[in-house]
């Protein structure tokens, strides 16, 4: 069974900052790795991804992560945040090739001018 | 890019009725799609994963007589709540596969549930 700890609820950050956003997962088989954003009322969309290869993974809207076996972390960085980054993020793992995501319990990044 | 429409945005229903959500892939043939249900300001809770012309396989806890799913073609799956109760008043997401682990994961925007 694979599971997702996203250790901030809430990250505070102001404009043109640099942020991370922390995920750690855990699971007894090789895992695919991602994160996802979410606007209020909105469904999800995908950021990045990591199923294998570099470990540097780089996304949509500037934003990076890195996946670290030896830490299982998946850790999320965008070097200059911008107010419409505000949004609910979510990490999420998946330990098979069917699709079927766990997902983390959410980080809000509020972006402040 | 690839889109689900998921209809509809929201919904209000009394107390003991049902309701009926719509998952639709629109370019692509959706060979898996998973139903999540999201409470405010937390995350998504994986109900069920509802392959196309099988039964729907539900996650332990879910009530699969409450909560049911009909997968009948590549490009539909509908999530039916039976007889809702306040507490089934939730955001319920679908999203649908290709089946592949390398093929993207595409989320619909959601649905609203409020019972009354």
């Amino acid at each position: 069974a694979q599971s997702v700890t996203q250790l901030d609820s809430q990250v505070p950050v102001f404009e043109e900052a640099p942020v991370e956003l922390r995920c750690n997962y855990s699971s007894s088989v090789s895992v695919y790795l991602f994160w996802y954003v979410q606007y209020p009322n909105q469904g999800l969309q995908l950021l990045l991804k990591y199923l294998s290869g570099s470990t540097l993974v780089k996304g949509i809207n500037g934003f990076e992560a890195e996946f670290n076996k030896s830490q299982t972390s998946f850790h999320l960085r965008k070097p200059s945040v911008h107010i419409s980054d505000t949004a609910e993020y979510f990490c999420a793992v998946s330990g098979s090739n069917t699709g079927k995501l766990i997902f983390g319990q959410g980080t809000t990044l509020q972006v402040k001018p | 890019g690839a889109v689900v429409s998921q209809h509809p945005s929201w919904v209000i229903c009394k107390s003991g009725t049902s309701v009926k959500i719509e998952c639709r892939s629109l370019d692509f043939q959706a060979t898996t799609m998973f139903w999540y249900r999201q409470f405010p300001k937390q995350s998504l809770m994986l109900m069920a994963t509802s392959n196309e012309g099988s039964k729907a396989t539900y996650e332990q806890g879910v009530e699969k007589d409450k909560f049911l799913i009909n997968h009948a073609s590549l490009t539909l799956s509908t999530l039916t709540v039976t007889s809702a109760h306040p507490e089934d008043s939730s955001f319920y997401i679908c999203s649908a596969s290709r089946g592949q682990i390398d093929s993207p994961l595409h989320f619909g925007n959601g649905t609203r549930l409020t019972v009354t």
